[in-house]
């Protein structure tokens, strides 16, 4: 079972609000992961940590932004929402070098209206 | 490049064998995953291949690597009603994990 958490796991909300996704886990991984799915299915890593103050972004270009000043919280902000938004979001982390496997969390579904 | 692919879709009747594909660009990959996504869920871990291994058999599941194509699949066996879902291959790479495309699998009864 994994220990990674996603709140909320549905919101909806109107544009132009400032929302914040949390991911925490309890397995004391150093490597998180913030994924967007699209309805088609196709996952796109939007952002990355190495460790405690260590972010990147990653391969599709995303207006949400990450912090991570603990180990084990990984939030995803988005300063101002619109509908292009709207989509799946999907928190993972790892631990340590070469094999370890991904959890993930439940995600959470934005819409935004 | 980083792309994964992967068909889109397929379909199978109960019973019968599934064969997902996957292709991937880089061949420094060591590491290269399954995973299943059931509807309104996270991912989770099916099995995993190193990149020295042709094989790997975990029940009903099989895995091969041609590592020359840069070819993986899975395959599952006597497929159930209960497999429907999405797969996705996954690799890592400079420690980012990179997902295919995602097959969606259907199982007629």
């Amino acid at each position: 079972e994994a220990d990674i958490y996603q709140t909320p796991r549905y919101l909806v909300i109107g544009t132009g609000k400032k929302i914040t996704l949390e991911c925490s886990q309890t397995m004391g991984h150093d490597k998180m992961y913030w994924y967007q799915q699209d309805p088609g299915m196709e996952l796109h890593l939007i952002h990355y940590s190495y460790g405690v103050n260590s972010t990147e972004k990653g391969d599709l270009s995303s207006e949400s932004t990450v912090s991570r000043i603990r180990t084990e919280h990984f939030p995803l902000t988005l300063e101002s929402a619109r509908p292009s938004h709207t989509s799946q979001y999907l928190c993972a982390s790892r631990a340590g070098q070469g094999y370890t496997e991904a959890f993930f969390g439940q995600g959470t579904r934005l819409t935004v209206v | 490049g980083e792309d994964v692919e992967q068909s889109l879709f397929l379909s199978v009747r109960e019973g019968d064998s599934s064969v997902i594909n996957c292709t991937y660009t880089d061949s420094s990959s060591t590491y290269l995953y399954w995973y299943k996504q059931e509807p309104g869920a996270g991912l989770q871990l099916l099995t995993y291949i190193f990149s020295n291994m042709d094989m790997k058999q975990d029940q009903r599941l099989t895995v091969l690597l041609n590592k020359k194509d840069k070819h993986l699949s899975l395959r599952i066996a006597d497929t159930q009603t209960g497999d429907s879902a999405i797969y996705f291959c996954a690799e890592i790479l400079y420690q980012k994990v990179t997902f295919g495309t995602g097959t969606k699998l259907q199982v007629i009864p």
